[in-house]
């Protein structure tokens, strides 16, 4: 089984700033690795897939690279609706399909 | 616009069995390969389970903690998914939530969950 990790755990950062997370892979998932943003009290929302490619609906400011085992999720100038917990998840390598554990991004 | 309803959610004792249900619209169902996965309270995703289309064979895999007690299945004339589970341990506990398979089943569209309890 891949195991998925992130970091930080908890992210700190002022509207505006930018912010920076990662996932890595116990073993290369290639560039099948999607992020889900998830707000309180609702359902994960597909956020980006194949490592790189916006989900409909997300703006620019979001963007994600890697291949292999290491990816990052950008967001270069954080709006109040961006603070949420953001997971990413192997589709490469199945059953199962692995999630990360989360990182949360709240406010500095 | 794609649209997921759970159903079948809440209380029920260890050991005991509950039948959990996903009517979807908004998209050719019978065509669309599904998941379920599951967030228990104040913890990350978990995986469950999916299903193919029946043109593609129906299959279905398992998260190896639920394999053997829980069973996905499909009724395409009702463009329903539904997740039977069994021997329900207290570690079951969670919102459990339906999902599309986007091209290579990542999950690109969520139901908005529900809320399975397992406890005596």
């Amino acid at each position: 089984e891949i195991v998925m990790t992130q970091s930080p755990a908890t992210l700190s950062v002022s509207p505006g700033e930018r912010a920076t997370l990662s996932c890595r892979a116990s073993q290369s998932v290639s560039g099948n690795l999607a992020w889900y943003q998830q707000k309180p009290g609702q359902a994960p929302r597909l956020l980006m897939y194949g490592a790189s490619t916006r989900a409909t609906g997300f703006p620019a400011r979001f963007s994600g690279s890697g291949s292999g085992t290491e990816f990052t999720l950008t967001i270069s100038s954080l709006q109040s609706e961006d603070f949420a917990v953001y997971y990413c998840q192997q589709y490469n390598n199945w059953p199962p399909f692995t999630f990360g554990p989360g990182t949360k991004v709240d406010i500095k | 616009e794609v649209q997921l309803v759970e159903s079948g959610g809440g209380l029920v004792k260890p050991g005991g069995s509950l039948r959990l249900s996903c009517a979807a619209s908004g998209l050719t169902f019978s065509y669309a390969w599904m998941n379920w996965a599951r967030q228990a309270p104040g913890k990350g995703l978990e995986w469950v389970g999916r299903i193919k289309s029946i043109p593609d064979g129906g299959t279905t895999d398992y998260a190896a903690p639920v394999k053997g007690r829980f069973t996905i299945s499909r009724d395409d004339s009702k463009s329903t998914l539904y997740l039977q589970m069994n021997s329900l341990k207290t570690e079951d506990t969670a919102v459990y939530y339906c999902t599309t398979c986007g091209a290579d089943c990542y999950s690109d569209y969520w139901g908005q969950g529900t809320l399975v309890t397992v406890s005596s």
